[in-house]
């Protein structure tokens, strides 16, 4: 099992240009979440997902848009990138049967918005 | 917006040392607490998750206790290691809300050979 995989790791911006970040798991994960990690703040919740075609609003959500048209695979786009953006972004998945059950993280990619 | 605090911040002990930290949220609405290690340039990796007042874990060394009605969380390490250099982060889950997790700003935890 690959786990959680994170597509790019890396990847440099200009100000207004557009991308999206590819999160896949292997695992028939029900729920899916995407995090931005800033020094001293923490992983802050963009967006999530618990189910295939689903998506919801988590704490900082403007600027994001997210798809889930497949169950293994979470998309978080960036529609004008901005300086602020840049971060660590972090995808995670977890089963979503008990609720309570820990979150299995992928790797990161580190985005930067010139 | 969910406020989980924790402290300190960041916590420099020789090896040998024992130590703790505390992750604070809010007492109404509980659902469940997490642990999670994060170690430099790897990702977040599940410790533990709690669920009832008075709930103790344990993992090797390292332990967590859990008080959901003053809403507080401690975790232990007993003799700490350098391999137990870390961020402990926690996560609070409120019942109105379970499907979401929010994350403290985690103990950046340096341990001195």
């Amino acid at each position: 099992n690959a786990g959680v995989t994170q597509t790019p790791k890396f990847r440099v911006l200009k100000t207004g240009q557009s991308m999206t970040l590819l999160c896949a798991q292997d695992m028939n994960h029900e729920y899916m979440y995407w995090y931005r990690q800033d020094p001293g703040m923490g992983l802050r919740l963009i967006h999530y997902s618990v189910g295939e075609g689903t998506t919801a609003k988590g704490e900082v959500p403007d600027g994001y848009n997210v798809s889930r048209l497949k169950k293994q695979n979470f998309l978080l786009g960036l529609e004008s990138a901005a300086p602020s953006q840049t971060s660590v972004y972090f995808c995670a998945s977890s089963y979503g049967d008990y609720l309570q059950e820990t979150q299995y993280f992928g790797p990161g990619t580190r985005l930067l918005v010139l | 917006i969910l406020n989980v605090e924790q402290s300190p911040q960041s916590l420099h002990v020789q090896e040998g040392d024992s130590t703790n930290f505390t992750c604070s949220f809010p007492s109404s609405n509980f659902y469940a607490l997490h642990w999670y290690r994060w170690e430099t340039a790897k990702s977040p990796e599940a410790l533990f998750v709690m669920t009832l007042n008075g709930d103790e874990k344990k993992k090797g060394r390292i332990s967590a206790t859990l008080n959901t009605k003053e809403g507080y969380s401690y975790l232990y390490i007993k003799g700490s290691q350098p391999e137990d250099s870390a961020t402990y982060l926690c996560a609070f889950q409120k019942k109105t809300s379970y499907d979401k997790v929010i994350f403290g700003p985690g103990t950046s935890l340096s341990v001195i050979p």
